[in-house]
């Protein structure tokens, strides 16, 4: 069955320094989206992607963060310059046709560690 | 602001029973919702959806029932087994929220499910 695939499973990084979070999507899908979890709290909306360019964003998603899609397979999360607070769990989700009434398959999930 | 609520946030039930996992909403323009079922360490499972154009949705074992007017949705899982024990979230998405297509969930705390065997 396909599946979403994220990399790499946990990153630990010093406050300051800029990550990148990967994301294979599904191969057929047209809607890439991130979301994060902050531990123990919900499951929070961060941005979607659409032909090439952010459909929407949250008040999360600020100028530290951007995405791409640099090579048509590929789905990326950077964040400049990690703070603390950045710590969460991260969620790549991809939708299909993009009808309505589509659910949205995600992946394991990134564990970011900010230090 | 928690347009999603879950407000049970862990249950438990005898193996063989029925599990009923509540979620309420407060954003009417919400159309579209959805059950998703995690494991610690994994992304979120999809699990079962209804349609805001109807009041129940049966797969197997699971069953959704939508309350409109009381915004409110109900999972119901019968009977219950072992496999299940899990985190299970509401989400809700609406088309008039986002672009066609490319729609945002909003998700619920979460119920964490624990079946007793």
């Amino acid at each position: 069955e396909p599946e979403v695939t994220q990399t790499p499973s946990h990153q630990v990084t010093q406050m300051g320094q800029e990550v990148i979070l990967r994301c294979v999507p599904i191969s057929n899908h047209l809607y890439f989206y991130w979301y994060r979890q902050i531990l123990g709290q919900k499951v929070e909306f961060l941005v979607s992607f659409y032909n090439n360019e952010i459909s929407e964003k949250s008040e999360i998603f600020d100028d530290q963060f951007s995405v791409e899609r640099p090579d048509g397979s590929n789905f990326t999360l950077k964040i400049r310059s990690t703070k603390l607070e950045d710590s969460a769990m991260y969620f790549c989700a991809s939708t299909g046709t993009g009808g309505r009434n589509t659910e949205a398959f995600f992946g394991q999930g990134t564990r970011l560690t900010v230090v | 602001d928690q347009q999603v609520k879950q407000n049970s946030p862990s249950l438990s039930v005898q193996e063989g029973r029925i599990s009923i996992l509540n979620c309420d909403y407060t954003n009417s323009m919400f159309d579209y919702f959805l059950w998703y079922k995690k494991y610690p360490a994994e992304g979120p499972t999809f699990l079962i959806s209804i349609s805001s154009i109807k009041d129940k949705n049966e797969d197997g074992r699971f069953t959704v029932f939508l309350n409109k007017s009381a915004k409110h949705l109900s999972l119901h899982i019968v009977p219950s087994q072992p496999g299940d024990s899990a985190v299970y979230f509401c989400a809700a998405k609406g088309a008039a929220l986002s672009n066609f297509g490319n729609e945002k969930l909003t998700f619920g705390t979460g119920t964490r499910l624990t079946i007793i065997p």
